[in-house]
C-alpha cells in the first residue's frame, strides 16, 4: 500500500509567490524526505526531517512535520521559474527499511 | 565526485533484444538501487544492493537481471522485455549499506522504449 499521498496533484502560481505542498502518510515513520524532479531527469534530494523534528529550513525551503496528524508540508518561498518541477515526498515505515515515494505534486511557476 | 552516472541516456530496443543499463558512483556509497518510473508516476523500487550483495528484490520479473560487479558499479541486464516495460530507469546510491531509508543520490536516468 502507498505510504505517502500528496496534494495538490498540480499547482500553478506566479513567480514570486509562495508554494505549499502537502504530504500525508499512513504508518509511523523514522524520517520523511522531499525530492525535486525536473522533467525526464533524476530526483534531487531537498530535505530530510526526522520523526523527532518539527520543522527544518534550507534556503527558500521550509518543511514541517506533524507526526500526530501523519502529515508534512513543503513551503517554497519567493518562487522562481527554475522551481518548476515535480516534488515528491518519501517516507519509510518503521521496519520497512526502504523509502516509498508519494504520487508527487507538479509545480508550475509562471513568469 | 558527487555524481551518479547512468548510461545510456536513451535506449530503444526490440522485444527480442538483450541490452544492459549501467550505473557508476565514486562517492564510496555502499548501497545502490534501481528504480522504475512511468510517466507522471512516482519512482518504484526494483532492487537494492548492499555491500555488493542483493538485499531487496521487489518481485521484479526475471527479464530484469541486476548485477553489482563492484562497489562502484551497478548494471541492469534486460532481456525479452515487453512494451509495458518502457519507462525511465533510475539508479541511486546512499552512503550506508544495510540502511536504505537515508538520503538518496540519483542519476539522470535511462529513458527506455521497448518496441
Amino acid at each position: 500500500s502507498q505510504q505517502g499521498e500528496e496534494d495538490p496533484q498540480a499547482l500553478s502560481i506566479q513567480e514570486g509567490e509562495n508554494a505549499t505542498m502537502n504530504c500525508s502518510y499512513k504508518t509511523s515513520i523514522n524520517n520523511l524526505q522531499w525530492y525535486r524532479q525536473n522533467s525526464g531527469r533524476g530526483l534531487v534530494h531537498l530535505i530530510l526531517i526526522r520523526s523527532n523534528e518539527r520543522e527544518k529550513h534550507s534556503g527558500r525551503l521550509r518543511v514541517t512535520l506533524d507526526t500526530s496528524k501523519k502529515s508534512s508540508s513543503l513551503l517554497i518561498t519567493a518562487s522562481r521559474a527554475a522551481d518548476t518541477a515535480s516534488y515528491f515526498c518519501a517516507t519509510d515505515a518503521w521496519g520497512a527499511q526502504k523509502l516509498v515515494f508519494g504520487q508527487g505534486t507538479r509545480l508550475t511557476i509562471n513568469p | 565526485d558527487t555524481e551518479v552516472t547512468q548510461t545510456p541516456k536513451h535506449l530503444v530496443m526490440g522485444m527480442t533484444n538483450k541490452k544492459s543499463l549501467k550505473c557508476e558512483q565514486h562517492m564510496g556509497h555502499r548501497a545502490m538501487y534501481w528504480y522504475k518510473q512511468k510517466a507522471k508516476k512516482p519512482p518504484e523500487l526494483m532492487f537494492v544492493y548492499s555491500y555488493e550483495k542483493l538485499s531487496i528484490n521487489e518481485s521484479v520479473p526475471s527479464r530484469f537481471s541486476p548485477e553489482c560487479p563492484n562497489s562502484s558499479l551497478l548494471n541492469l541486464h534486460l532481456h525479452a522485455l515487453q512494451p509495458e516495460d518502457s519507462a525511465l530507469y533510475l539508479c541511486a546510491s546512499s552512503p550506508q549499506g544495510g540502511q536504505f531509508n537515508e538520503k538518496l543520490f540519483f542519476g539522470s536516468g535511462t529513458q527506455l522504449s521497448v518496441l
